[in-house]
């Protein structure tokens, strides 16, 4: 079983669409994230869960949202993106608490808003 | 604050050719040092890690020391192949940090047959 597995990973939408992003990790970690991947910029931190717990959200606006029911998943619901919201957004896990903590990533959510 | 510096790309070099990606950071504390790899439509994957000074990583062949007197952690390989072509980012994260990893902007690699 792949460690991160994120769905779609594709997705094309409307400016008006509501759409999610699912993550699920098989590693048994205790903490997850997203981040945005723009063509030309570094990645970005947007949200932060531990223990199913939100502990970062990085200025990211209010159209994002995301969703921790449990430790294995993480949704992040969309709706009235904008055409720069497109990107690659990506979903890691990471055991926190272990003095040789290293996120994994999954292969990422291909998004384009039209 | 923290920040990584990664040189510029893309890198462009033949196959067997010696690769080096530089990488050096700034911190507050005490970071664990990594470098990712990104292939073409994929996201990012771990590619080898140091948590402390003079540690050095290696994986497939690629390697780098945690060097704390000049605060580096270049990425070298002796002999690089066409399907080493990628992207590669350098991170660091802080000790006892929130687990947040600081990316540098990313290195792309291209390898000429």
């Amino acid at each position: 079983e792949t460690g991160v597995t994120q769905t779609p990973r594709h997705l094309v939408m409307g400016m008006t669409n509501k759409k999610s992003l699912k993550c699920e990790q098989h590693l048994g970690h205790n903490a997850m994230y997203w981040y945005k991947q723009s063509a030309k910029k570094p990645l970005e931190l947007m949200f932060v869960y531990n223990f199913k717990e939100q502990t970062e959200n990085n200025s990211v606006p209010s159209r994002f949202s995301p969703e921790c029911p449990n430790s294995s998943h993480l949704f992040l619901h969309l709706h009235t993106l904008q055409p720069e919201d497109s990107a690659l957004y990506l979903c890691a896990s990471s055991q926190e608490g272990l003095a040789e903590e290293t996120q994994y990533f999954g292969p990422g959510t291909r998004l384009l808003v039209l | 604050g923290n920040s990584v510096t990664q040189m510029e790309g893309p890198v462009t070099l033949s196959e067997e050719a010696f690769l080096t990606i530089n990488c050096t950071y700034t911190a507050t504390g005490y970071p664990s040092l990594f470098w990712y790899v990104q292939y073409p439509g994929e996201g990012l994957q771990l590619l080898l890690k140091a948590t402390k000074a003079d540690d050095k990583g290696s994986n497939k062949g690629f390697e780098a020391t945690y060097r704390k007197e000049t605060t580096s952690f270049h990425l070298e390989k002796g002999s690089v192949q066409v399907s080493d072509s990628a992207v590669y980012f350098c991170a660091l994260r802080i000790e006892r940090s929130q687990g947040n990893l600081i990316f540098g902007k990313g290195t792309k690699l291209s390898v000429k047959p």
